[in-house]
């Protein structure tokens, strides 16, 4: 079963405005987490929400996780050029090795 | 800030060729991975590994990959006889701690089989 799936698939704002992506996943989770990958480079960890916690923040970034719909999204508050960049889901399956990630969400900020 | 390096950051090869992609994980990590991205696709795992040992491994990783520590520092992917489908970007990461949850990437290795 695919674990993470955002949507949506691409999204285009404008300097200064607000970014919202989503994230599905279908087996339980231990902990969800949030990457940005930057056009071909390596993958940077945002932040990481446990399946214990509603919402947690850093900096301009805003998670929340609702266990009971399994989904999760990332909030970006004035977002800046800068922050464009694909952003994806992750988490563990069946243990702490294996993270399954979402297809990803393209998120271009014009300035 | 301590990081994970991987080198090449790019390397081409013929298809049956064997390639060895390196990495460096952060110094006091333990637990290492691989995860590939074939262009315009997910991010997949590929091999977990802690204590000299292959700890779980997805069905993409078949004998023609293996990993080892060959000592303190690298950790390396070696694929015995590449083919065409090989080609994509190769991330290693590493942790201090599992259940902690955060695994730290390097900037990827991207591979081009001809």
């Amino acid at each position: 079963s695919q674990q993470g799936e955002e949507d949506p698939q691409a999204l285009s704002i404008q300097e200064g405005e607000n970014a919202t992506m989503n994230c599905s996943y279908k087996t339980s989770i231990n902990n969800l987490q949030w990457y940005r990958q930057n056009s071909g480079r390596g993958l940077v960890h945002l932040i990481l929400i446990r399946s214990n916690e509603r919402e947690k923040h850093s900096g301009r970034l805003r998670v929340t996780l609702d266990t009971s719909k399994k989904s999760s999204s990332l909030l970006i508050t004035a977002s800046r050029a800068a922050d464009t960049a694909s952003y994806f889901c992750a988490s563990f399956s069946g243990g702490y090795n294996k993270l399954i990630f979402g297809a990803g969400t393209r998120l271009a900020v014009h300035p | 800030e301590p990081e994970v390096t991987q080198t090449p950051s790019h390397q081409v090869t013929q298809m049956g060729q064997e390639v060895i992609l390196r990495c460096v994980p952060i110094s006091n990590h333990l637990y290492f991975y691989w995860y590939r991205q074939i262009l315009g696709q997910k991010v997949e795992f590929l091999v977990s590994f802690y204590n000299n040992e292959i700890s779980e491994k997805s069905e993409i990783f078949d004998d023609q990959f293996s990993v080892e520590r060959p000592d303190g520092s690298n950790f390396t992917l070696k694929i015995r006889s590449t083919k065409l489908e090989d080609s994509a970007m190769y991330f290693c990461a590493s942790s201090s701690s599992p259940a902690s949850g955060e695994q730290f990437f390097g900037p990827g290795t991207r591979l081009t089989v001809l």
